[in-house]
């Protein structure tokens, strides 16, 4: 959706180093998300946000870390504590009890 | 926790055919269930939704139909178009200590022969 911008499209990561994925979006939207899809497979909750300065752990929070200061961003930081980071990262908005919009997301490699 | 199956894994039809597509979920409390399309390497779209209030909803050559008693929800394609190839999940909104999110399926691949 043109609302959601995330960046970078495409990300390599040296071992032992964090990255920071972007998510901004201008729909006024309350909540924001961040998914994991490995290949092949289905959407994996690593931590969403309902309001600023909350969030809240998904399924698979562990390796990651997150942060709710504003309310149009939620970036996403995947740490060296993240063993296996490669894999598409969506990053989505809704409000409190709408369908969630996508961004168009961010591949993360390893280098 | 909210369970959501979907079923089946993949879906091959011709073009023309119809595909359906179910969904069961566990907590009868949920009341919001959307649909997405993901193509090849992009984001997923939604493509239809309904809420608890209604028993069917038709956009065109896609519907959604949802029967709250037996907790299932199903996705009908008529007509089906190579272009209708991608891989479909369902989702049911769910609440959980205050905060609502989004269970999602694992999938279906649809594929569409000429």
């Amino acid at each position: 959706d043109g609302g959601i911008t995330q960046s970078p499209k495409y990300l390599f990561r040296k071992e032992g180093q964090n990255v920071t994925l972007s998510c901004e979006q201008n729909l006024n939207h309350d909540a924001m998300y961040w998914y994991r899809q490995d290949p092949g497979q289905g959407l994996r909750l690593i931590y969403y946000s309902q309001i600023v300065n909350d969030f809240q752990k998904g399924d698979i929070a562990e390796g990651y870390s997150v942060s709710r200061e504003k309310k149009e961003s939620f970036p996403l930081t995947v740490t060296s504590a993240q063993k296996n980071p490669t894999a598409f990262y969506l990053c989505a908005s809704s409000f409190k009890e709408g369908p969630q919009h996508f961004g168009d997301g961010t591949r993360l490699s390893i280098l | 926790g909210e369970n959501v199956e979907q079923h089946p894994s993949t879906l091959s039809v011709q073009e023309g055919d119809s595909a359906v597509i179910k969904c069961t979920y566990s907590d009868s409390a949920s009341n919001y269930f959307p649909w997405y399309k993901q193509e090849l390497g992009k984001r997923p779209q939604l493509i239809i939704d309904i809420r608890s209030n209604v028993g069917e909803k038709k956009d065109q050559r896609i519907a959604v139909t949802l029967n709250k008693t037996a907790k299932h929800f199903s996705l009908h394609i008529t007509e089906t178009q190579p272009e209708d190839s991608a891989v479909y999940f369902c989702a049911v909104l769910t609440y959980s200590g205050g905060y609502n999110k989004l269970i999602f399926g694992a999938g279906t691949r649809l594929a569409v022969h000429p």
